[in-house]
């Protein structure tokens, strides 16, 4: 089954760290680009990072830079989002979605894991 | 980055009607590469249109997009009852993506 599955939500204090995953399954990681999107309660879809199917690159919205990092290990089919510095503006639905070519629209998205920042 | 307002921010229509929702970016959009998502309460977005007018797998052919630059416009041409939920536009093509903030459309 084609998917993706994120984890590593919680409730954490202002100013730690979180690392959230993506697990994906049903088809060749290795081969997309993949994104993280976030939706903060009674907002819209915020875009948040972009990784190449080869990790030889990553972008960044200008509202995490310096505190997320995206990474992805193919070999485990996975896709992460490493957040330091976080802020209780990050509170939100965090999700991974799948490229369908570089940099193109998202056709394969998460169901989403919840992230909130509060002490 | 390129801001993406949508237009109306709620539209009540009833099954059988047409519904056209506006998107307007604050610069040109990229070689046209704006598509639209559908989202539903409790599931995850699901593109409909890309580069404007092309439909993605699946999607009804009620659906269709238009607009270029600035401009941009998703109609339904006749609403079906699973066709009510939140659409938003999206521009992509450069590093940084940028979504509008959402039509709801709802039910009369």
């Amino acid at each position: 089954q084609v998917q993706l599955v994120e984890s590593g939500g919680g409730v954490v204090q202002p100013g730690r760290s979180l690392r959230l995953s993506c697990a994906a399954s049903g088809f060749t990681f290795s081969g997309y680009g993949m994104h993280w999107v976030r939706q903060a309660p009674g907002k819209g879809l915020e875009w948040v990072s972009f990784i190449p199917f080869d990790g030889s690159d990553n972008y960044y919205a200008d509202s995490v830079k310096g505190r997320f990092t995206i990474s992805r290990d193919n070999s485990k089919h996975t896709l992460y989002l490493q957040m330091n510095s976080l802020r209780p503006d990050d509170t939100a639905v965090y999700y991974c979605a799948r490229d369908t070519y570089h940099l193109g629209p998202f056709d394969l998205w998460g169901q989403g894991t919840l992230v909130t920042v509060s002490s | 980055e390129i801001v993406l307002t949508q237009s109306p921010g709620t539209l009540s229509l009833s099954p059988g009607e047409r519904a056209t929702l506006s998107c307007r970016a604050s610069q040109s959009v990229t070689s046209d590469y704006l598509a639209w998502y559908q989202r539903k309460p409790g599931q995850a977005p699901r593109l409909l249109i890309f580069g404007v007018s092309s439909r993605a797998t699946g999607t009804p052919d009620r659906f269709s997009g238009s607009g270029s630059g600035t401009d941009f416009s998703l109609t339904i041409s006749r609403l079906e009852p699973e066709d009510f939920a939140v659409y938003y536009c999206q521009q992509y093509g450069s590093p940084l993506y940028s979504f509008g903030q959402g039509t709801k459309l709802e039910m009369k």
